[in-house]
């Protein structure tokens, strides 16, 4: 009963490549992220979707690209992948208290 | 723009203790949530508790307690009797309104080392 679940739990690939990670909450929330933990374990917001709308884009580059198929599910696709994409990425969910779920994280690394 | 900054980059703490994890925020926003997530060596991130801006009395949940400070722009987590399974990573995090898009923005975190 997994609530917010994430595949693949590790991604290991070479530069240049094209990737995608996908996202899915059983929760029934509206609101869905995807945030980046870098290798000095800092968090920061990537994108928000509401309802399948983007509402938050933070200054991320344009090789990624967020898809919201329907409102359960949020996407990432990361075009031309560099060094500096290897990273643990998180999707999370949100209620309408603003409590935060997360997913259990993808670890990419980029070769 | 909203900031979070926990200072103690580790902590140690003895089995069955009480420890504090330190959180100051900063914002000019009146209405915003506060969040303590904890990160086991394993790497998913678990919500431990919950504080709104609004809320009159500290958050509990269990053993993890919120210590509010509003006019201090502080909110301090508390585990009691620590428990070796308390080692972890502890991320402080703040969701402004900014029209409820609900984005978290975190500290740094503390490492917690629980010592038998």
């Amino acid at each position: 009963d997994t609530a917010v679940s994430q595949t693949p739990k590790y991604l290991v690939t070479q530069m240049g490549n094209d990737k995608s990670i996908k996202c899915e909450q059983n929760l029934g929330h509206d609101t869905m992220y995807w945030y980046k933990q870098d290798s000095k374990k800092f968090l920061k917001i990537m994108f928000s979707y509401n309802n399948k709308e983007l509402i938050i884009n933070e200054t991320v580059p344009n090789r990624f690209s967020p898809k919201s198929p329907d409102k359960a599910h949020l996407n990432l696709h990361i075009n031309s992948l560099e060094l500096g994409d290897s990273a643990v990425y998180f999707c999370a969910s949100s209620d309408n208290r603003g409590g935060k779920y997360f997913g259990p994280g993808t670890r990419l690394l980029v070769l | 723009a909203q900031k979070i900054t926990q200072t103690q980059p580790g902590m140690f703490v003895q089995e069955k203790e009480a420890v504090t994890l330190d959180c100051t925020y900063d914002t000019s926003d009146p209405s915003y949530g506060l969040f303590w997530y904890k990160q086991p060596s394993s790497g998913e991130m678990i919500f431990l508790i919950y504080q709104g801006s609004y809320d009159q009395q500290n958050a509990t949940e269990g053993r993890y307690s919120l210590n509010f400070q509003k006019a201090r722009k502080s909110a301090n987590l508390v585990i009691s009797a620590s428990q070796l399974g308390d080692s972890a990573m502890y991320f402080c995090a703040m969701s402004p309104p900014s029209g409820n898009t609900g984005k978290l923005i975190f500290g740094q975190g503390t490492t917690l080392q629980v010592k038998p």
